[in-house]
């Protein structure tokens, strides 16, 4: 069966420190796809990203980057010099396989908090 | 802005009743998925839509059914509410069902309180 585990239930930093969000999945399909997702205070769900499990290249996008590693099943996202804009839960989630449509299964999300 | 749009944005009603949640997806996207946000259950999948045809479906409820439309909107209808329906619906929307293109574009989702 497939799990997302996000370990972290609620993590606090301050204005410009850097902060490591984990993501551990679990899948028996060799083909698969994994997802940040974003919730601010305000409730609508942003996507981020999408990384294929044949794709193990590490991505950077402006003060974020993901680190896939599919040796250790994990799927980290860090944030450079965060911000108090970066406030949010964060969702990590796994795309069912390709006979079951396209369903995401969600971790439980953590939530980070980013004082000024 | 997603693209992606559901109503209402809040609805409020009593154990017993019925409620139709209504999304509308992104332009040219096929695919709709309804989820529910609550706090102990987390994020969960409810049910998906590939133009007008069921594809796959989560842990819903039998109380809780769901269509889509030639116009490819969809209803998420909700019956014999219980307080424990309380939570936040999500719809969302992808060019596929499955396959690469597949990142899902979520609407702003509707809360549902039972009281």
């Amino acid at each position: 069966a497939q799990k997302v585990t996000q370990a972290q239930t609620e993590i606090s930093v301050v204005e410009k420190e850097d902060v490591t969000l984990d993501c551990v999945y679990e899948t028996r399909d060799t083909t698969y796809y994994l997802f940040w997702y974003k919730q601010p205070p305000s409730g609508e769900l942003v996507f981020l990203i999408r990384r294929n499990s044949f794709d193990e290249q590490n991505e950077i996008s402006g003060r974020y980057s993901w680190n896939f590693q599919k040796s250790t099943s994990s799927f980290n996202f860090t944030i450079t010099a965060s911000q108090v804009v970066d406030s949010a839960v964060y969702f990590c989630a796994l795309r069912d396989t390709y006979n079951q449509g396209g369903k995401l299964i969600f971790g439980q999300g953590t939530e980070l908090s980013v004082k000024p | 802005d997603s693209g992606v749009t559901q109503t209402p944005k809040h609805l409020i009603t009593a154990t017993g009743q019925r409620v139709t949640l209504r999304c509308s997806p992104r332009s040219g996207d096929l695919s709709v998925y309804w989820y529910q946000q609550s706090l102990d259950q987390g994020l969960q999948f409810l049910i998906q839509y590939y133009n007008g045809e069921e594809r796959a479906k989560g842990n819903i409820l039998e109380r809780f059914s769901a269509q889509q439309f030639p116009d490819l909107h969809s209803e998420l209808n909700l019956s014999s509410l219980e307080l424990g329906d309380s939570a936040l619906y999500f719809c969302a929307s992808s060019v596929a069902g499955q396959g690469y293109n597949n990142e899902q574009f979520f609407g702003p989702g509707t809360r549902l309180t039972v009281l």
